[in-house]
């Protein structure tokens, strides 16, 4: 298994253009999530979804971000227009179910709005 | 408010040697506590996963404790080695009925070893 695959590894955009993060989860795993890492906050949960349904988007910072599942394989998040402060690690994480062991995250990405 | 503290912010040690790594949290009620290693530029791998009834569990030299009535786990690492140098997070799960996946975060113990 090649565990949550994320992709790009590294962006570097500037202001105001739009960034799209992508994600594919493990398969069979029903839940997926988008994390953010900064310094000063750590890691911050920003949408999850259960079975490609959105269910909780509290952590999603302003309308400038959007994440859809349109399969059970493949997800995005998408920032626009992007800002500097936009700056961070993203993760992406999948679970296979309630219990929450399995819980994987992907490597990251890394975005940078200059 | 659930949060999740984690001490020391910083640890430097020399390889060969054992440390401890606390954490304290108020989420309430409680459902899980994990422990996930982040070494730089990876995501947090998952090291132990503790119930309300386990009090301790291993990972090879990973030992987590857990102690529900006082809130407060630790890590502790044996005979640390120059790989265990990583961030440590400690990540409590709230049990929100029907499902458990509010996780709160610690901000990390960043473990330094030095040769």
């Amino acid at each position: 298994d090649a565990g949550v695959i994320q992709s790009p590894r590294h962006e570097v955009t500037e202001m105001g253009q739009e960034v799209t993060l992508r994600c594919k989860p493990i398969s069979g795993h029903d839940y997926l999530f988008w994390y953010r890492q900064t310094m000063m906050r750590g890691l911050e949960l920003l949408i999850y979804f259960n079975n490609n349904v959105p269910i909780d988007d509290s952590g999603m910072p302003e309308d400038r971000f959007s994440a859809k599942m349109p399969n059970a394989s493949f997800s995005t998040l998408k920032i626009q227009p992007s800002e500097p402060r936009d700056s961070a690690v993203y993760f992406c994480a999948s679970s296979p179910g309630q219990a929450g062991y399995g819980y994987t995250f992907g490597s990251g990405t890394r975005l940078t709005v200059v | 408010k659930n949060q999740v503290e984690q001490s020391p912010q910083s640890l430097i040690i020399l390889e060969g040697k054992n440390c401890t790594l606390q954490c304290n949290y108020t989420v309430s009620p409680f459902s899980n506590l994990r422990w996930y290693k982040q070494d730089t530029g990876r995501g947090p791998v998952s090291l132990t996963i503790m119930t309300f009834s386990e009090n301790t569990k291993s990972n090879g030299r990973y030992t987590a404790t857990l102690d529900a009535d006082t809130k407060q786990s630790s890590l502790h690492i044996t005979a640390s080695q120059l790989s265990d140098s990583a961030s440590y997070i400690c990540v409590v799960s709230k049990n929100s009925g029907g499902s458990n996946y509010k996780l709160t975060f610690g901000k990390g113990t960043l473990l330094t070893v030095n040769p």
